[in-house]
């Protein structure tokens, strides 16, 4: 099926450290959605982007839907050890309305 | 987010059991969802249910049978797994669901961490 290739796949940074991932498919995208998952619990949603070129802010976290509607971006500023965690993007594309994953950012804060 | 409740947490199960995750949606919403998350995979889609009706089953073995019984109840029956069907099962659910436009947003559950033995 769909598939999203998230990069990278795992990061360790220090704290205080900016942190950027991407995620690229070869198909255009309608919606990107951000998630976050820490151990023993479900994936929760961070960002959600509608419109191509729409960058939107939750706090330290800054997603962008990309102009040519094939990929995001999400960018953590200054990161504490609590953003541990494994990221993931999804979306959806215009061939329906099942949602796709990518296969997740591990990222890792030393303190 | 804890609109999204499961049970159990986690199982054990031999190979010959029969068991039930269970899932429960406090959010209003119309569709609901069973993901598999295996270590080092994407997640992977199972089965969905909009307004109480199966829309979607990914190829999924019949050893896994979902029931919706309502749209804020959905069930996952397990019988004779297999040592690779180990994993979190997820469940999730969203607004609209199949019928809704892309910009349907999905909230998770904690998931259940399921050991076949």
């Amino acid at each position: 099926g769909q598939q999203l290739n998230q990069s990278p796949q795992s990061m360790f940074i220090q704290e205080g450290e900016d942190v950027s991932m991407n995620c690229t498919s070869s198909s255009i995208f309608n919606t990107w959605l951000w998630y976050k998952q820490e151990p023993g619990e479900g994936p929760v949603l961070l960002i959600a982007l509608y419109k191509a070129g729409e960058l939107t802010s939750n706090g330290r976290l800054t997603a962008q839907f990309g102009i040519t509607r094939k990929d995001s971006f999400l960018n953590i500023s200054a990161s504490i050890p609590s953003d541990v965690g494994i990221y993931f993007c999804a979306g959806y594309n215009n061939a329906g309305n099942m949602l796709t994953f990518g296969g997740g950012t591990r990222l890792m804060v030393k303190p | 987010e804890t609109g999204v409740t499961q049970t159990p947490r986690h199982l054990v199960m031999g190979m010959t059991n029969k068991k039930s995750l269970k899932c429960e949606q406090h959010l209003g919403h119309n569709a609901m969802y069973w993901y598999k998350q295996s270590a080092k995979k994407p997640l992977e889609l199972m089965f969905v249910y909009s307004l109480e009706e199966r829309v979607e089953n990914n190829s999924v073995p019949s050893r896994f049978s979902p029931e919706c019984p309502n749209s804020s109840h959905l069930f996952l029956h397990l019988h004779t797994l297999q040592p690779e069907d180990s994993a979190l099962y997820l469940c999730a659910s969203s607004q609209d669901g199949i019928r809704g436009f892309s910009t349907d947003t999905q909230y998770f559950g904690p998931g259940t961490r399921l050991t076949v033995l």
